[in-house]
Formats: structure tokens, sequence, C-alpha cells
């Protein structure tokens, strides 16, 4: 089982909808939580980190539930420019390294 | 500040022969880390030094890889002799104490 799982996607939406994505993962002693963006043939790029109470930034809301190892990621309003593919990265108590899962595609359409 | 450097962006070899990719991290950040993307696989964690030394290792595929950070500034990761299987882009990841892990532009690497 790998240690972090998402729904590779595509996940085609029109503009304006709204769209969520879910990640699971499996270490119960997993600290901190983030999701990351990456664009066709570039680098990953933190988008915001996922905090216990929830937390939002504009039209992103992530939250956590660590009872049942579950974070996802709210966008509203999408825009074509979110056309990207999105990843859900936890990093383990006592180690600086970060894990990623593989990816949840996300296409905006016109 | 420039952000992470990679070299190269693209690198074409041979199946058998020497590759080394290269980073600079970002003056101030003490934590690197070298990921392999494929998509099969996704990002892996190959290795990551702490302090120029190396915590964990255990990403690192076989024994025809090897990473060092002989400085604050600089970090190499050298297959040798690389294999086709080795295709796949190779990112660079730096972090301060308190910050976000900021990756370089990483280096598209194909072994025909």
């Amino acid at each position: 089982r790998k240690e972090v799982e998402q729904d590779p996607g595509p996940f085609n939406v029109p503009e304006g909808a709204t769209v969520a994505f879910n990640c699971t993962y499996s270490n119960s002693a997993s600290q901190s939580f983030f999701w990351y963006r990456q664009d066709c043939r570039k680098e990953p790029k933190l988008l915001m980190s996922v905090y216990s109470s929830g937390n939002e930034d504009g039209r992103f809301t992530a939250q956590l539930n660590r009872a049942s190892q579950y974070i996802s990621l709210l966008i509203r309003d999408s825009k074509l420019s979110d056309s990207a593919t999105y990843l859900c990265v936890v990093k383990d108590t006592g180690r600086r390294a970060l894990t990623f899962g593989s990816g949840t595609r996300l296409q905006v359409q016109p | 500040d420039a952000g992470v450097i990679q070299s190269p962006r693209h690198e074409v070899t041979e199946m058998g022969q020497e590759v080394t990719l290269r980073c600079k991290p970002i003056s101030g950040h003490n934590s690197l880390f070298w990921y392999r993307q494929t998509m099969m696989r996704g990002l892996e964690l190959l290795i990551y030094f702490n302090n120029n030394v190396p915590i964990d290792d255990s990403g690192m595929p076989e024994d025809r890889f090897s990473a060092k950070m002989p400085n604050a500034s600089f970090s190499t990761l050298k297959i040798q002799p690389s294999e086709p299987r080795d295709s796949a882009v190779y990112f660079c990841a730096t972090q301060a104490l308190n910050t976000e892990a900021f990756f370089g532009q990483g280096t598209r690497l194909t072994v025909v």
C-alpha cells in the first residue's frame, strides 16, 4: 500500500465549477500536511499547508481528518489557470523529507 | 535569490555512460533532497541531506546511484552506469528550518 494515495483523475470540470480532491495517508504518526501544485513540465510548488482546524486561502479550502487519515482540497469557482496536477504531501514526525502522493490532474475547460 | 539551481536541464545519454546531475541550493537552506519523478511511480525521495550529512538514502534504487554534498552550496547525484529505466525527471529541493521545500526546475534524463 502506498504511503499517500490519491485519485489520479483527470478531473475535467467547466470554468466556475467547484471541485474536490481527496487523499489518504497510511502513517498515523504523520505530523504535517500540504498541497503542492505542479504545472505540466514544471517543478512542484507549495499551494497551501493543511491544518487540523481546516484552512482557507481565497478559493481554496483544505481539510484534515486525523482520525480517518484523510486530507481534502476544495477549489471553488475554478479558473482555467487552475489546470494542473495537485499533489498531496505528508511529513512524518522526526523526518524532514516530504512524501508525495502521485497527484490528481485537474483540467478546467472553457 | 535565484532559487534552487539544477544543471543540466536536459540530458540524453547512452546506456552504460556515467551521468552527473548538479544542484545548487538556496543560500541558508540546510536540508537538501533529491527526488525522481516518473509517470509510473510519481515523485520518489532518493536521498536527503541535513547540514551536508546524508540522513536517509533508503530511496536510492541501487548501487549505481550515489549522491554527495561536499559543502553547503553544492550537491551531485551520479548514476554509473546508466540504464534506460533511469530515464526520469530528477528534482533537487531545499529547505530551511521553518520554511517550505523549494524545488529546482529539474533535470530531464533520457537514457537510450
